[in-house]
């Protein structure tokens, strides 16, 4: 069985500082990883995934992710937020013959100014 | 805005109701999948249909059934509600329906029961 690990449910930062949200899977099988975020009151937006090839994928907004298989890790960076990427973030896994998306339990990134 | 549309936006019922989300794919898509999210449940996968069948089915109660028509729409019906099903409902879709396709998320129903 596949499963998320959100270390995290809250990340306040200063605007223009570095951040990194983490996230730890488990899964038994080869596994594609996704982190989408969530403004308020909307729906899911698909940040970055990692399919296969290198293990650092970079996304939209500035965002990048390493996956790691050893410590089997997928931990999302950004090196200076912004107010605006405020929202909630959410790690996601798949591997399976379909779709199904496992998620994390999200980390709200909070951006002060 | 990532195409897929989800009616209605908000929807107050009252327990022991049936109630009917609707959500249209994306143009050209063929697989569509519905999420409940929930404060204590967190983001919840309850199935997924590949051109009109059923292909694979996650944490869905007896009391929901949902369905894919031959244009592709689908629709989530939940029965006999409790208190507890309130929730927001994603519905998502993708061209396949295989794991390393991108998924495009709608804005979700808020369905509040009372």
């Amino acid at each position: 069985a596949q499963s998320v690990t959100q270390l995290d449910s809250q990340v306040p930062v200063f605007e223009e500082a570095p951040v990194e949200l983490r996230c730890n899977y488990s899964s038994s099988v080869s596994v594609y990883l996704f982190w989408y975020v969530q403004y308020p009151n909307q729906g899911l937006q698909l940040l970055l995934k990692y399919l296969s090839g290198s293990t650092l994928v970079k996304g939209i907004n500035g965002f990048e992710a390493e996956f790691n298989k050893s410590q089997t890790s997928f931990h999302l960076r950004k090196p200076s937020v912004h107010i605006s990427d405020t929202a909630e973030y959410f790690c996601a896994v798949s591997g399976d013959s379909s779709y199904k998306l496992i998620f994390g339990s999200g980390t709200r990134l909070l951006v002060r100014p | 805005d990532s195409g897929v549309t989800q009616t209605p936006k908000h929807l107050i019922t009252a327990t022991g109701q049936r109630v009917t989300l609707r959500c249209s794919p994306r143009s050209g898509d063929l697989s569509v999948y519905w999420y409940q999210q929930s404060l204590d449940q967190g983001l919840q996968f309850l199935i997924q249909y590949y051109n009109g069948e059923e292909r694979a089915k996650g944490n869905i109660l007896e009391r929901f059934s949902a369905q894919q028509f031959p244009d592709l729409h689908s629709e989530l019906n939940l029965s006999s509600l409790e208190l507890g099903d309130s929730a927001l409902y994603f519905c998502a879709s993708s061209v396949e329906g295989r794991a390393n396709t991108e998924a495009f998320f709608g804005q979700g129903t808020r369905l509040t029961v009372v």
